[in-house]
C-alpha cells in the first residue's frame, strides 16, 4: 500500500463547477497535511493546509480531514481554466531530530474546461 | 515570489562532471531538504537537514552529496551522475520546530538537471 494515494486524472470540470479531489494515507501518526498546486515544469505551491478533523475553507479552496478514516479532500469551487494543474496531497510527519518528512501523492491532474 | 532561491536554474552536465546545485533561504528557517521529481511522478525526499545536520538520508546513492555549510545554505554536490538521474531538483526550507513548526515546506522554483 502507498503512503499516500491519489487518483491520477485527469479530472475534467467545466468552468464554473466545483472540481473535488481526494485522498487517503496510510500512516496514522502523521500530523499535518497539504495541498499542493503544480503548474507543468514548476514547482509545488502551497494552497492549504490543515491539521484537525472537519473542514478549512480559504476562498474558493475547502480542505476537509477526517483522521478516523484516513482521508483528505481538497474542494474547488467556481472553477477557473488557471486551476488546472496536478494537485499533490501531501502528509507530514514531524522529526524527532528536527524537520519534517513530508511525502506526496502521486497528484491528481485536474483540468478546467471552457 | 519564493523566498528559497536555487541555482542554477538549468544545468547539462556529461557522466564524468563534477557539479553543484545552490539553495539559499533568508526566512530563518532551520531544517533545509532536497527532493527528485521526475516528470510525470511526484517529489520524492532525497535529504533532510536539521539545524545544519543531516537528519535523514533516503538511501540516496553516494554520487549525490549533501551539504549545509550554515543555516541558510544548502547544497547539492554531484559526481558521476547517470542520465537516469536527470530530474528537476527542488530545495525546501521549513521552521525545525516547536509552535513555529506547521510541517509546511516552503519550495524553491528548481534545477533542472540534464545528464548526457
Amino acid at each position: 500500500q502507498k503512503e499516500v494515494e491519489q487518483n491520477s486524472g485527469p479530472l475534467s470540470v467545466p468552468e464554473g463547477a466545483i472540481a473535488s479531489l481526494n485522498c487517503t494515507y496510510s500512516d496514522r501518526v502523521s500530523q499535518s497535511f497539504f495541498w499542493y498546486r503544480q503548474y507543468s515544469g514548476k514547482s509545488p505551491e502551497l494552497i492549504m493546509s490543515i491539521y484537525s478533523n472537519g473542514d478549512k475553507e480559504d476562498g474558493r479552496f475547502t480542505a476537509q480531514l477526517n483522521k478516523a478514516s484516513q482521508y483528505v479532500s481538497l474542494l474547488i469551487r467556481d472553477s477557473q481554466p488557471s486551476d488546472s494543474a496536478t494537485y499533490l496531497c501531501a502528509v507530514n510527519r514531524v522529526l524527532t531530530g528536527g524537520g519534517n518528512k513530508l511525502t506526496f501523492g502521486t497528484g491528481t491532474q485536474l483540468k478546467v474546461e471552457l | 515570489d519564493t523566498e528559497v532561491t536555487q541555482t542554477p536554474k538549468h544545468l547539462v552536465m556529461g557522466m564524468t562532471n563534477k557539479k553543484s546545485l545552490k539553495c539559499e533561504q533568508h526566512m530563518g528557517h532551520r531544517a533545509m531538504y532536497w527532493y527528485k521529481q521526475k516528470a510525470k511522478k511526484p517529489p520524492e525526499l532525497m535529504f533532510v537537514y536539521s539545524y545544519e545536520k543531516l537528519s535523514i538520508n533516503e538511501s540516496v546513492p553516494s554520487r549525490f552529496s549533501p551539504e549545509c555549510p550554515n543555516s541558510s545554505l544548502l547544497n547539492l554536490h554531484l559526481h558521476a551522475l547517470q542520465p537516469e538521474d536527470s530530474a528537476l531538483y527542488l530545495c525546501a526550507s521549513s521552521p525545525r520546530g516547536g509552535l513555529t513548526n506547521t510541517g509546511e515546506l516552503f519550495f524553491g522554483e528548481g534545477s533542472r538537471l540534464t545528464v548526457l
